[in-house]
């Protein structure tokens, strides 16, 4: 299995421009997770899909933000406008429907806001 | 308080010692624990999941978990300079319906040569 997909791996863009992120989850998992890292905050969760659905978005900092799962192979996460502290690495990982919880990540993509 | 704790370090050990990696929890209602690896710039990468007391082993790795004292841990035995990483300690509650994994800040291991 590839594992799952993002792209594009680095995005630099310059402030109040929309950014859009891409991830292919692994083949068969029926959730998808996204995250985003900083050094001062750690790994956080964003949104989380199951089944295509959005199932908890609290973690999405504010409107600026949005998710979209149109299928079980595609999710996009999008900021628009983006600002310099979106700056962080953002995750995708994807899970089994399973008990195992287990979740697996993507290589990420790494955003930088000028 | 954060729901998982962990010692952002760094620990030093020298190679070929037990490197032990320690993480608290305070939500009761946590039952999975996982253990991920991040090499700097990687992803996080999935060493090990436990979700019984007691101990569970894979090659040079042990979880360990207590629910009564709340904590999990993982042995890295013989360490090597490639385990130097960061590692992230993370909870989950299974059976909600919740799939969401709560993490840790971190614990970055060096290991020395």
């Amino acid at each position: 299995d590839a594992g799952v997909i993002q792209s594009p791996r680095h995005e630099v863009t310059e402030m109040g421009q929309e950014v859009t992120l891409r991830c292919k989850p692994i083949s068969g998992h029926d959730y998808l997770f996204w995250y985003r890292q900083t050094m001062m905050r750690g790994l956080e969760l964003l949104i989380y899909f199951n089944n295509n659905v959005p199932i908890d978005d609290s973690g999405m900092p504010e409107d600026r933000f949005s998710a979209k799962m149109p299928n079980a192979s595609f999710s996009t996460l999008k900021i628009q406008p983006s600002e310099p502290r979106d700056s962080a690495v953002y995750f995708c990982a994807s899970s089994f429907q399973g008990d195992s919880h287990e979740q697996y990540f993507g290589p990420g993509t790494r955003l930088t806001v000028t | 308080q954060k729901e998982v704790e962990q010692n952002s370090g760094p620990l030093s050990v020298p190679e070929g010692a037990i490197a032990s990696l320690n993480c608290t929890y305070s939500d009761r209602g946590s039952q999975s624990f996982f253990w991920y690896r991040q090499y700097s710039g990687k992803s996080p990468e999935l060493i090990m999941f436990i979700y019984s007391n007691g101990d569970k082993e894979d090659g040079r790795f042990t979880a360990q978990l207590n629910k009564a004292s709340q904590y999990v841990s993982l042995l890295i035995r013989d360490s090597q300079p490639s385990d130097s990483a960061t590692y992230l300690c993370a909870g989950a509650r299974v059976g909600t319906g919740r799939r969401a994994l709560t993490f840790g800040s971190g614990t970055r291991l060096q290991v020395q040569p």
